[in-house]
């Protein structure tokens, strides 16, 4: 699976967007983008995930370039409650895939009041 | 509700103990996972398995052991051997899509935490 890198952290302002950056500059054409964050002492949860198409849900946005080789995840008013470190990964969907799901360091996204 | 239940929450072990942590989960997701995450770190792969009675070493196995004995269920067994074995453990499990590809985002269970004293 390709490899990840993110910011060690970030801080955004209460209300305002988060843009959190992901290069993924080796990924291959059949890897999907999946982000997950991961709140003080407890399992990380899912947000979102794309394959070269941007996603939006409840939670965020993801935007992923046209070469593929970075995204972001933006989540559009960001409350306290968004304190956590973020975590994109990229990996195989497929039958024949043994799927390791590896996890970088993430980004610790501080929220400021 | 279905989910994914890791116990206990907290242990304690003495050097030289094994011990096992509980995973089980009641989502019928075929693969399930095991992390080890020590403070302000990422999560570490220890053992993966995608199906009953198979199961593959992830990056850090050494000093750990699994069994996959049934679907629902992924015990972990931290072993004497393991040199550093205070850390808090993340369990996880994965569906497979209805076209049988190994699909789906990943659901953790709240963990459980060792220290060893």
């Amino acid at each position: 699976d390709a490899k990840t890198t993110q910011p060690t952290s970030m801080d955004c302002a209460e209300g305002r967007a988060a843009n959190l950056p992901c290069n993924h500059s080796t990924i291959s054409g059949n890897e999907y983008v999946y982000w997950y964050r991961q709140i003080h002492s407890q399992g990380p949860q899912y947000i979102i995930h794309g394959l070269k198409n941007n996603e939006t849900n409840e939670m965020a946005s993801l935007i992923i370039t046209e070469d593929r080789k970075s995204s972001t995840l933006i989540l559009p008013h960001a409350t306290l409650r968004d304190t956590a470190v973020y975590y994109c990964i990229v990996r195989v969907i497929g039958k024949t895939s043994y799927d390791k799901v590896i996890f970088g360091p993430g980004t610790s996204l501080s929220v400021i009041p | 509700d279905g989910g994914i239940t890791q116990s206990p929450k907290y242990l304690f072990r003495k050097e030289g103990q094994n011990v096992t942590l509980s995973c089980e989960q009641n989502l019928n997701h075929d693969a399930m996972y095991w992390y080890r995450q020590d403070p302000g770190q990422g999560l570490r792969l220890i053992y993966y398995s995608q199906i009953v009675n198979d199961f593959q070493k992830g990056d850090i196995a050494e000093g750990y052991s699994v069994s996959r004995e049934k679907k629902e269920s992924f015990p972990l067994t931290v072993t004497s051997a393991q040199k550093n074995p205070t850390a808090f453990y993340l369990c996880a499990s994965r569906g497979t899509s209805d076209r049988g590809l190994q699909a789906g985002e990943l659901f953790f269970g709240e963990g459980s935490r060792l220290t060893v004293l």
